[in-house]
């Protein structure tokens, strides 16, 4: 029972243009998402989060968008770089509160320079 | 700044040895989270400790046991190895049962041959 689910396997993009990752998950109880990045033989490093009270979050060249009616969230690459070529993770907290993360499958990121 | 720390980063072990892996967490982290990505998987999380309690518990197989210490750090034992045990297993770290700080490691690289 996949709780977390990023459809798309891979994407490959422009540099310089918009990258989209998209995100769905089943449960309505979870109170904050998460997204990660990930190299190869590396641990996930943290991005960017956006709790379930609000419906975007912006850092820089990344924004994270939540629709909860629709169960979907988005992260927003603008611009994409090379260095943004890596393995991008969506997860999940809650609602037990013990800082348990679900996990989506995971989406490769290609930048083409 | 100081990361999660997990040893040794590879480890290689035949079925039915028994192996421990390590982590240590941020200074002042309580809690810790364990965390298995099989190939092509995504992390599924095992087991995590707050306080050195037992916080939460996830698919973690019945070979396998873990606990905290009283400097907070962790170590996952796994008995009776399999050929399927063999994947990444990540450690994180946080303040509190929450999300604030949560941190990965960069892995132990477990292989069962």
């Amino acid at each position: 029972d996949q709780q977390v689910k990023q459809n798309s396997p891979s994407l490959s993009v422009q540099e310089g243009r918009i990258s989209i990752l998209n995100c769905d998950y089943t449960n309505s109880m979870f109170d904050y998402f998460l997204w990660y990045k990930k190299y190869p033989a590396e641990g996930p490093t943290f991005l960017i989060s956006i709790s379930s009270i609000k419906d975007k979050n912006e850092d820089g060249r990344f924004t994270v968008f939540l629709n909860k009616s629709a169960k979907h969230l988005s992260l927003h690459i603008v611009p994409s770089q090379p260095g943004d070529s890596a393995v991008y993770f969506c997860a999940a907290s809650g609602p037990s509160n013990t800082g348990k993360l679900i996990f989506g499958q995971g989406t490769t990121l290609q930048v083409k320079p | 700044a100081a990361g999660v720390i997990q040893s040794p980063r590879h480890l290689i072990k035949e079925k039915r040895e028994t192996a421990t892996l390590k982590c240590y967490p941020i200074p002042r982290h309580d809690t810790v989270y364990w965390y298995q990505q099989g190939p092509g998987q995504d992390p599924q999380f095992l087991i995590s400790f707050y306080e050195k309690m037992q916080s939460d518990k996830g698919s973690i197989p019945d070979r396998f046991s873990a606990q905290q210490f009283s400097d907070y750090h962790s170590e996952l034992n796994m008995s009776s190895l399999e050929l399927g045990d063999s994947a990444l297993y990540f450690c994180a770290s946080s303040l509190g049962r929450g999300i604030y700080g949560y941190t990965f490691g960069s892995g132990t690289r477990l292989t069962v041959v």
